[in-house]
């Protein structure tokens, strides 16, 4: 079972920010926090992880609080082609990647 | 460098038949996870191969089969097939187990039809 909550639906608009919150309370320390987003009917895509230090690429920034209970994806410009299902996911080694429902972000014009 | 390729793309096949579908993970990846798509169900895991050995399994029915070859190339079986087997089949490679640091990359998927 999936042990993150997000909210079903998120509204933005082009060329602002887009932040998506994510909960994990029940977090444990060898955890790692994973964002993926999957465009309609396409396999999901890798956009970012963490462990507990903030981290950015060239997609996105990942901004995880001290007590890891609950983290934020950032698309710092956000594009109509950032249209999906975002899912935050917690795994760690060994264990299985469980996709929760996700966030359903619409980039609006 | 090439993706994850998952072959057939799409497939059509009447209940009661089998069907293999294949996944060739990215070149050096030792790791093949599968899962399967719905809109009732979302994506829910159905098992991940390492070194060619089944390192976890999802709830699915023993009709779900897979099995990884020692090029990691993957394949998974599903037999007597029942229309709520209808589903995009995804699969997933990554370097190591995962979680460990590490990234699955997914493939476009199977879009699996029964009739």
């Amino acid at each position: 079972d999936a042990k993150t909550t997000q909210p079903t639906s998120m509204d933005c608009a082009e060329g602002r920010a887009a932040n998506l919150p994510c909960n994990h309370s029940t977090i444990s320390g060898n955890e790692y926090v994973y964002w993926y987003r999957q465009i309609h009917s396409q396999g999901p895509q890798y956009i970012i992880h963490g462990l507990k230090n903030n981290e950015t690429n060239e997609m996105a920034s990942l901004i995880i609080t001290e007590d890891r209970k609950s983290s934020t994806l950032i698309l710092p410009h956000a594009t109509l082609r950032d249209t999906a299902v975002y899912y935050c996911i917690l795994w760690t080694s060994g264990n299985k990647l469980v996709f929760g429902a996700g966030t359903i972000l619409r980039v609006k014009s | 460098k090439a993706g994850v390729t998952q072959t057939p793309r799409y497939l059509i096949k009447t209940r009661g038949q089998q069907v293999t579908l294949s996944c060739s993970p990215i070149s050096g990846h030792r790791s093949v996870s599968w899962y399967q798509q719905t809109p009732g169900q979302g994506l829910q895991f159905l098992f991940e191969y390492f070194s060619e050995t089944q390192r976890n399994k999802g709830n699915f029915p023993g009709r779900f089969s897979g099995r990884q070859f020692s090029n990691s190339r993957s394949e998974m079986n599903v037999s007597t097939l029942e229309l709520g087997d209808s589903a995009l089949y995804l699969c997933a490679s990554s370097l190591a187990l995962g979680g460990a640091d590490t990234e699955a990359f997914f493939g476009q998927g199977t879009r699996l039809t029964v009739v």
